[in-house]
């Protein structure tokens, strides 16, 4: 399953409201994971099943979609946000994949 | 909970390196665990799978038949053996728990170079 997410970087400034899409080559329902990552840093669970929140992260993220088509919206954005952000379907045992990766940077 | 890969390093084409990670601060023994690697620069690629007992594993196309991922439940500890390295191996690989994976290591370097 080919998962293509867009745009690939986004420029925005503190308190936009930004959405990045992931669009599968399949339907996957929704299993679909977004996660952020920070430069030299492990990456972090944000959303699964497509629109639950992981504890603790911050209620400005939201996830929404089924079936192929996948958004991340951030709501208000805060300094700490700016990282790249990735979408991984997760319905299969025998193969997980992620986006190419969205690039959040301050205009 | 914790994880904390090591083993990486620099190995010339063709060789073999075996990866470690150790897990604390959760039942290990009911998590099915994974590698994910990133080639520098690049995005995220899901590797291997083991289940939590062991008894399934499951290989990304690009490292099938190269790779084997094991666990040591007595321990806490998950391996990936990766023998006929190529350039296209390198990268920082991070062992990771659950599926969605909502627990990371830091991750371990492993360049592939003569």
């Amino acid at each position: 399953i080919q998962m293509t997410q867009s745009p690939s970087t986004l420029s925005a400034s503190v308190g936009d409201r930004v959405t990045i899409t992931c669009r599968a080559s399949q339907s996957i329902d929704d299993w679909l994971a977004w996660y952020q990552q920070k430069p030299g840093k492990a990456p972090t669970l944000l959303i699964y099943r497509a629109s639950t929140l992981e504890s603790g992260v911050p209620s400005r993220f939201s996830g929404s979609g089924s079936g192929t088509e996948f958004t991340l919206t951030i709501t208000g954005l805060q300094p700490d946000d700016f990282a790249t952000y990735y979408c991984q379907q997760y319905t299969s045992y025998s193969g997980y994949t992620f986006g190419r990766g969205t690039n959040l940077e301050i205009k | 909970g914790q994880l904390v890969e090591s083993g990486g390093g620099v190995v010339q084409p063709g060789r073999s390196l075996r990866l470690s990670c150790a897990a604390s601060g959760f039942t290990f023994n009911t998590q099915a665990m994974y590698w994910v690697r990133q080639a520098p620069g690049k995005g995220l690629e899901w590797v291997a799978s083991v289940w939590y007992d062991g008894t399934a594993k499951f290989y990304a196309d690009s490292v099938q038949g190269r790779f084997t991922v094991s666990r040591d439940n007595s321990r806490n500890m998950v391996y990936l053996q990766m023998n006929s390295l190529t350039s296209e191996d390198t990268a920082l690989y991070f062992c990771a728990r659950n599926m969605p994976f909502n627990l990371w290591g830091q991750g371990t370097l492993v360049t592939v170079s003569s």
